[in-house]
């Protein structure tokens, strides 16, 4: 156990669908991140949240779309995906981004898109 | 939560050998890197990190050393067991700057 909740753990989607994916930390932290890991490609970092504020969008596409209510959940809205957005996805969190601590990560959520 | 597909470089060990692991990183500025593990269906578990003002560290079974002459990393398991088999990431970052930049990984498989 990390400190790091992901839910769901797996998700099926149709490519007109609209869900959302949900993190949750218990560590206290301020940083907290999206990452994607494909079987074509290694961990990829996507968003980047410090203190509740938007630091880093690296390139996503606008069907996804994230949202830090608070420095202890982040979501990932998702819509109209296509089927090559299929991986799992990683929620993070660290202290904060502009330090050099170890960032924790929750198991993921398979998504599957058909 | 394996990268499946994706061509990672692969270690294999007898069960009680140890186990070297490297991985040549990308920034020359990088003065924070961290050994992850991932086993499969979970996401990345930390092992070890090593600031760039070090150039060895030691846990329990593990050891990092950084040469960073070379931009070079390398995570050292002693006496490998079974559930060390999981795949390896290194990742680095730069103080005040952008969050852990991972590497492609490696795959550690234990043989019995």
């Amino acid at each position: 156990e990390t400190g790091v909740t992901q839910t769901p753990r797996h998700l099926v989607m149709g490519m007109t669908n609209k869900k959302s994916l949900k993190c949750e930390q218990h560590l206290g932290h301020n940083a907290m991140y999206w990452y994607k890991q494909s079987a074509k490609k290694p961990l990829e970092l996507m968003f980047v949240y410090n203190f509740k504020e938007q630091t880093e969008n690296n390139s996503v596409p606008s069907r996804f779309s994230p949202e830090c209510p608070n420095s202890s959940h982040l979501f990932l809205h998702l819509h109209t995906l296509q089927p090559e957005d299929s991986a799992l996805y990683l929620c993070a969190s660290s202290q904060d981004n502009m330090r050099n601590t170890e960032a924790f990560f929750g198991q993921g959520t398979r998504l599957t898109v058909v | 939560g394996e990268s499946v597909g994706l061509h990672l470089p692969t270690l294999s060990v007898q069960e009680g050998d140890n186990s070297i692991i490297n991985c040549a990183y990308s920034n020359s500025a990088s003065d924070y890197f961290i050994w992850y593990k991932q086993e499969s269906g979970k996401g990345p578990q930390f092992i070890i990190d090593i600031r760039s003002n070090m150039d060895k560290r030691q846990g329990q079974r593990v050891t990092v050393l950084l040469n960073k002459t070379v931009k070079h990393l390398s995570l050292q398991i002693a006496a490998t067991q079974p559930g060390d088999s999981a795949v390896y990431f290194c990742a680095e970052n730069i103080m005040g700057n952008t969050p852990l930049v991972f590497g492609k990984g490696t795959r550690l498989s234990v043989i019995a």
